[in-house]
């Protein structure tokens, strides 16, 4: 199993610009979840999907959308990326209420 | 909705020392209390994580407790090592209702252990 996986792992982006993160899992997690971590900041949700068809917003949402594409695959766009959105952003899957399993993360900067 | 606070935000130990991360919750139906490790550049692993019907789990030399009454709950690691060092974080999380067991996270505390 390859657990969960992100990419790309690195990005630089200009103000404006605009694109998506891709993540999939193999371990048949009904949930799963985007974070983004800044220095200091711990790890903040962005949006989350509880199972394949449905998404919701977490604690910081704005500037983010998100699709569910199927049960392994949930993706995050950035429509017009701005400096505030330089961060390092996780992907993580859940069954049920056990362990949630986080990707690499993909380092992201907007100049 | 849920809000954790973890402290110190930095921890500095000897090598043999033992370290203490404290956290505080303030959603009463918090049942779920996972304590993640990471390294620097690498994702968040799971380290250990307790359920609100026990007070205390131990594996090696790491161990969680939990007071519900008190809403705190806290990683004792024992005879730190180099390899300790990271950043540790706690969280909290609901598994019922609607928020389909999100968790919250604590800050984080830069676990430093000295040789």
């Amino acid at each position: 199993n390859a657990g969960v996986t992100q990419t790309p792992k690195f990005q630089v982006l200009k103000t404006g610009q605009s694109m998506t993160l891709q993540c999939a899992q193999d371990m048949n997690h009904n949930s799963m979840y985007w974070y983004r971590q800044d220095p200091g900041m711990g790890l903040r949700l962005i949006y989350y999907s509880a199972s394949e068809g449905t998404t919701d917003k977490g604690e910081v949402p704005n500037g983010y959308n998100v699709s569910r594409l199927n049960k392994r695959e949930f993706s995050l766009r950035l429509e017009s990326a701005a400096p505030s959105q330089t961060s390092v952003y996780f992907c993580a899957s859940r069954f049920g209420y056990n362990e949630q399993f986080f990707g690499p993360g993909t380092r992201l900067t907007v100049l | 909705g849920e809000n954790v606070e973890q402290h110190p935000s930095t921890l500095s130990v000897q090598e043999g020392d033992s370290a203490v991360i404290k956290c505080t919750y303030s959603d009463s139906a918090s049942n779920y209390f996972p304590w993640y490790k990471q390294e620097l550049g690498k994702r968040p692993q799971l380290i250990i994580d307790i359920r609100s019907n026990v007070g205390e789990k131990k594996d090696q030399r790491i161990a969680v407790t939990l007071n519900k009454t008190a809403k705190h709950f806290s990683l004792h690691i024992t005879e730190t090592q180099p390899e300790d060092s990271a950043v540790y974080f706690c969280a909290a999380s609901n598994g019922g209702g609607t928020s389909y067991g999100k968790l919250t996270f604590g800050q984080g505390t830069i676990l430093t252990v000295h040789p």
